[in-house]
């Protein structure tokens, strides 16, 4: 099985509130991801976890937070959600500690703030 | 920081043709080129990659890969409607951890 999963796949937030997303993976990976994609734009890494250490993209560092208690699983949390972070949110999962792996993406969650 | 720009945006061929989509990026030293389709509705899913300069061949797909003109392409032979999707180009960035992508070719194959 090689599936990455999502949830939820649509979410609405209002400005100010907090968000959780959540994705797990079966695959066993060490790494996993969390990308934000906006229309017409790149997937921008916003962070990712290599077994237990989190490594957060300096950009966003204070804007997104994230945990990982089990090797399946890892969540993204935004403390109060702008109308900025408005996107869609792609985890990823990949076997190795470098980029020369394959990463293996869920469907994403679309996030809308209003 | 690796910078990774793709052209066309758009693409439009007719069944049957070849498909012809374009990468640059920053830095020579770059490990390793990808090439991810995603599928409305679905995410990126890995196509293919290349390290060595040179070129790779896998099924209807041909990766050229130039690093003195830090250029990559991506050939899809006798495309089809199916193929139809966002081609995404991402770039491992030596010494880096992540994949740097390029904001994708949209192809439309029409029937």
């Amino acid at each position: 099985d090689t599936t990455v999963k999502q949830n939820p796949r649509y979410k609405l937030a209002r400005v100010g509130k907090p968000v959780n997303l959540i994705c797990s993976q079966t695959m066993n990976h060490d790494t996993m991801y969390w990308y934000q994609k906006k229309p017409n734009q790149a997937p921008k890494l916003l962070l990712f976890y290599y077994d237990k250490i989190l490594n957060r993209e300096a950009d966003t560092f204070e804007k997104f937070q994230s945990s990982r208690p089990n090797n399946s699983f890892c969540s993204l949390y935004i403390g109060s959600a702008g109308l900025e972070y408005s996107a869609m949110y792609l985890c990823a999962s990949s076997s190795g500690t470098i980029s020369n792996e394959r990463l293996f993406f869920g469907h994403g969650t679309k996030l809308s703030v209003l | 920081q690796e910078k990774v720009q793709q052209s066309p945006e758009s693409l439009i061929v007719p069944e049957g043709a070849m498909s012809s989509l374009n990468c640059t990026f920053s830095n020579s030293a770059s490990q390793s080129i990808w090439w991810y389709q995603q599928h409305p509705g679905k995410g990126p899913e890995a196509l293919i990659s290349i390290f060595s300069n040179g070129n790779k061949k896998e099924g209807r797909l041909t990766v050229y890969l130039n690093r003195a003109s830090l250029h990559v392409s991506l050939h899809i032979r006798d495309s089809q409607p199916s193929d139809s999707a966002v081609y995404l180009c991402a770039v491992a960035s030596s010494g880096s951890w992540q994949l740097i992508f390029g904001s994708g070719t949209q192809l439309t194959v029409m029937p």
